[in-house]
């Protein structure tokens, strides 16, 4: 099975700006959590989305949103980057039970 | 809200030692499952062993083994004969149900040297 994809690898925006991410699961993964990783922070939830219904969100700001289409795949926008939102995002798929598979992440640099 | 704690940011073994990571984590559910993460240079997070906290029997994995202390509620990894490939950031996981589904709570991470 392939494991989980993320488009684009590398993304350089600026301040103002918006962007999304993409993530393909796993084949017959349902679920697919985001994830931002920093080094000031380490590694925080984003959200959760499970047959295209948002069922766990963490602390972030509006500014963050997500969806997930009919086949698994999911998407999450930043809007109004600011310098802060520099980090790796990573997507991760579960096949319904506790453990998650991530994807290769996307490192977003904001200038 | 549930944390995760690990005390040790570096670590370092010799090859073929072994060596053993600490994590710590707070929660008041009855129902979860604890992970190890290994995340290498290449940034790709990596499921090492995973731990169902109703089960009593410590998880084990080729030459990765956890120390599950649930009173206690500590968490560690035993990583026996240690190779070169086992050089990388460990991240210590959290998962429960309920409204936390899908959510993992992740500790700081170790960084996890491997001298030859």
């Amino acid at each position: 099975k392939a494991g989980v994809t993320q488009t684009p690898r590398y993304l350089i925006k600026t301040r103002g700006q918006q962007v999304t991410l993409s993530c393909s699961p796993i084949s017959g993964h349902r679920s697919v959590s985001w994830y931002q990783q920093t080094p000031g922070q380490g590694l925080q939830f984003l959200f959760e989305y499970f047959s295209e219904t948002q069922r766990n969100k963490g602390n972030f700001p509006g500014r963050f949103s997500g969806r997930q289409f009919s086949n698994s795949r999911s998407e999450m926008n930043v809007s109004t980057l600011e310098l802060g939102d520099s980090a790796l995002y990573l997507c991760a798929s579960s096949p319904g039970t506790f453990e998650q598979y991530f994807g290769p992440g996307t490192r977003l640099t904001v200038t | 809200a549930q944390t995760v704690t690990q005390s040790q940011p570096e670590m370092s073994v010799q090859e073929a030692e072994t060596v053993t990571l600490s994590c710590t984590y707070d929660t008041s559910e009855s129902d979860y499952y604890l992970f190890w993460y290994k995340q290498p240079p290449s940034r790709q997070m990596i499921l090492v062993i995973r731990q169902e906290a109703y089960k009593q029997q410590n998880a084990t994995e080729n030459r990765f083994s956890v120390n599950f202390q649930k009173a206690a509620k500590s968490f560690s990894l035993k990583i026996s004969d240690s190779q070169l490939g086992d050089a990388a950031m460990y991240f210590c996981a959290y998962g429960a149900g309920g409204t936390s589904y899908g959510k993992l709570t992740f500790g700081q991470g170790t960084i996890l040297t491997v001298h030859p």
